[in-house]
C-alpha cells in the first residue's frame, strides 16, 4: 500500500486479556519498529526489525510484551495478560534500512489506541 | 540510554508569529529529524537533517543541526492555524533506531 497500516485503530479490552496489534509497512521497506505514546508524552521505543537479522527488543517493557515479523512483511505486536498501564497508542513505523543513506526517515502509521478497563 | 531534552514543553502564539523550539543532549548524534503530528495519526517528518552546521528550510519551516552534533533548533515563521500540533525532535546515534523527544504542543490563536 501507500502508507503504513495498522490495525485495529481503537482496541478496548478488559484488564488481564491478551492483545494483537498489526502493522502493514510500506512496501520495499525493511526496516520495522513500534513505539509506544503515552497520553501527553514522546514515543518510546519498543522493538525493531530489519530484514532477517535478529530484532532489536532492547525496548519492551517486561515479558509480556512481544513481537514477531515474518521477511519483511506484516508485523504484530501481542500484548499478554494486558494491565492498566498498557493503555496507550502504539505506532509502527517502516523505513528503508538505517545507514542506508536513504534519509533515515520512518513513516509512522496513524496507530493503534489500546485502553485496558 | 540516549536522551534528548526538548523545550519549550508547549507554546501559545498568535497567528502570523514566528515560533522557535530546540532539543538538546548530552551525545553526539548523527541525524536530526522534526516530525510534527495531529491529533489521531502517526508523526510526519517536516526536516530531516544529516551534518552537523546544515541549514534547512521547508516551506515556512527552518531548522538547523548544531555545531557541536548535540542539539537541533526548528523554526517556523508566520504562523498560521494548521501549525497546531505536537512537533517532536528525533536522531540517532549509536543505536539504529530512532530516540524522540518528550514533543512540543504548539497552539496558534486567531
Amino acid at each position: 500500500g501507500a502508507g503504513v497500516s495498522q490495525s485495529p485503530s481503537n482496541k478496548v479490552t478488559e484488564k488481564g486479556k491478551d492483545v494483537e496489534l498489526r502493522c502493514d509497512p510500506i512496501s520495499g521497506h525493511t526496516a520495522l519498529y513500534w513505539y509506544r505514546q503515552r497520553l501527553g508524552q514522546g514515543l518510546e521505543f519498543l522493538i525493531y526489525f530489519q530484514g532477517n537479522s535478529a530484532p532489536d527488543k532492547s525496548g519492551l517493557p517486561s515479558d509480556r510484551f512481544s513481537a514477531e515479523r515474518t521477511g519483511e512483511s506484516v508485523s504484530t505486536l501481542t500484548i499478554q495478560r494486558t494491565q492498566q498501564e498498557d493503555s496507550a497508542v502504539y505506532l509502527c513505523a517502516s523505513s528503508f534500512p538505517s545507514g542506508s543513506g536513504q534519509g533515515g526517515g520512518y513513516t509512522f502509521g496513524s496507530g493503534t489506541r489500546l485502553t485496558v478497563v | 540510554g540516549q536522551q534528548l531534552n526538548q523545550s519549550p514543553q508547549s507554546m501559545f502564539i498568535q497567528e502570523g508569529e514566528d515560533v522557535s523550539m530546540n532539543c538538546t543532549s548530552s551525545s553526539i548524534f548523527n541525524t536530526w529529524l522534526w516530525y510534527k503530528q495531529d491529533p489521531g495519526e502517526g508523526p510526519v517528518l517536516l526536516i530531516a537533517l544529516y551534518k552537523a552546521g546544515e541549514l534547512t528550510s521547508n516551506g515556512r519551516l527552518t531548522a538547523q543541526f548544531g555545531i557541536t552534533r548535540k542539539d537541533s533548533f526548528l523554526n517556523i515563521s508566520a504562523s498560521i492555524p494548521s501549525d497546531v500540533g505536537i512537533y517532536f525532535c528525533a536522531s540517532s546515534g549509536s543505536a539504529r533506531q530512532l530516540t524522540f523527544g518528550s514533543g512540543t504542543q504548539l497552539t496558534v490563536l486567531p
